[in-house]
């Protein structure tokens, strides 16, 4: 059974805090990304890394940077977390080819205060 | 203008009833085609894939008009666990995947 799991369900931060999200995949994807949703705006695309070391910049990158040292895991940081990053994270793992299916991991609801 | 719309409902029906959702994307060089169910405040899980041709998987018909650059999706008999929101996903070739808001469905007994 294929499974992305994240680091915590719930978290509560300080404005300035800084923030790290770890989402770790076991189906050697290479493929994985992070995404906010936020009601009525759907998925968007913050960052993704098509593989180890690979970062690229999705819709939404600013406030946010990721890392990716080993292929199972992918990181996204709030270097300095500000109330109107109060959202959901979802991460998603994705075999190479484009109509493969995406894997999500239960999220992060996260909330700065 | 959104490159991914779809109408946000609610759809709310009984048991039983035939609702259908239609979805339309801007980029006409999309690819791939998928439409995916949400369950409240859970991730969103694959429903399934939306081929050229229309295709079925038991109550659930998907289609694609590229023409018109919409896609649907029909679910037939309605049960209670079919309460979810369903989004809409665009896939333009390699890594630019883009997820509609969603809509949302309410089945009552």
């Amino acid at each position: 059974d294929v499974k992305v799991t994240q680091s915590s369900r719930y978290l509560v931060k300080r404005t300035g805090e800084k923030v790290f999200l770890e989402c770790v995949q076991d189906m050697d994807h290479e493929n994985m990304f992070w995404y906010r949703q936020d009601p009525g705006l759907g998925l968007r695309l913050i960052y993704f890394s098509y593989d180890v070391k690979m970062k690229e910049k999705g819709d939404i990158p600013e406030g946010y940077s990721v890392s990716r040292e080993k292929k199972e895991r992918f990181s996204l940081i709030l270097e300095s977390a500000s109330t109107n990053q109060t959202s959901m994270y979802l991460c998603a793992s994705r075999s190479g080819q484009s109509a493969y299916e995406q894997y999500f991991g239960p999220g992060t609801r996260l909330t700065v205060t | 203008r959104k490159e991914v719309e779809q109408d946000p409902g609610p759809f709310n029906v009984p048991e039983g009833a035939t609702v259908a959702f239609n979805c339309t994307y801007s980029n006409s060089a999309s690819q791939s085609f998928f439409w995916y169910r949400q369950d409240c405040r859970k991730e969103p899980k694959l429903l399934m894939s939306v081929y050229s041709s229309g295709n079925e998987d038991g109550r659930f018909t998907a289609q694609l008009n590229r023409a018109s650059q919409y896609i649907s999706l029909l679910i037939r008999d309605s049960k209670l666990s079919d309460s979810a929101t369903y989004l809409c996903v665009v896939r333009t070739g390699g890594f630019k995947t883009i997820f509609g808001a969603g809509t949302r469905l309410f089945v009552k007994a």
